[in-house]
């Protein structure tokens, strides 16, 4: 279902180096969710959004991870600076049903 | 918060036979289960879902039960086929919430 885009779906960097994820569920939805997902495991909850409010950020390493929503549309998810733990896929949702393709970051 | 265990992590079927999966929950005030297939390097994607309000669910091949008492609740798959190769991930939420997920089951139909 074409029903949250990502970009971009693969991302090498240099460990340090700060890295960005954009995600747009096609068609809105005021419930946007950012996921961690390691490779065997299930989605992990980094942030979670209604509208342009962050309602639950708890999960979200807040001294190197950052994210918004301005208008409450399109979201983009920040690393900086990046670790060789964060290698994994980063993926976006729209309330429960629809994922995006993700965005596989490898830092190297 | 919500605890959600699920079992088995690896599953190995013979093609035509059924294929049970199992999850746990801790938050009595979860009232939304929903199953993702996710097939190797793909998007996690809905496949059957089922509210607090009803027992069972079936769409075709594929049946999720809920017991509220016990709190747990599982898919079926009958008459596996290849195609069904994935891992399943299990969920817990309440509604508008946070979404809670299984460790995931690696499922394998063997032709």
């Amino acid at each position: 279902e074409a029903g949250v885009v990502q970009s971009p779906r693969y991302k090498i960097i240099e460990k340090k180096q700060p890295v960005a994820f954009w995600c747009n569920p096609i068609s809105g939805h005021n419930t946007l969710y950012w996921y961690l997902q390691n490779l065997g495991q299930g989605p992990e909850l980094l942030i979670r959004y209604e509208n342009e409010e962050a309602v639950d950020d708890s999960q979200l390493p807040k001294d190197r991870f950052s994210a918004e929503r301005l208008k409450g549309v399109d979201s983009t998810l920040k690393i900086q600076p990046a670790e060789l733990g964060d290698s994994a896929v980063y993926l976006c949702a729209k309330y429960g049903y629809t994922f995006g393709s993700g965005t596989r970051l490898t830092v190297v | 918060g919500e605890n959600v265990e699920q079992h088995p992590s690896t599953l190995s079927v013979q093609e035509g036979d059924s294929a049970v999966i199992k999850c746990t929950y801790s938050d009595s005030a979860s009232n939304y289960f929903p199953w993702y297939k996710q097939e190797l390097g793909k998007r996690p994607q809905l496949i059957i879902d089922i509210r607090s309000n009803v027992g069972e669910k079936k769409d075709q091949r594929i049946a999720v039960t809920l017991n509220k008492t016990a709190k747990h609740f599982s898919l079926h798959i009958t008459e596996t086929q290849p195609e069904d190769s994935a891992v399943y991930f299990c969920a817990a939420s309440i509604m508008n919430g946070q979404f809670y997920f299984g460790t995931g089951t690696s499922l394998t139909v063997i032709p």
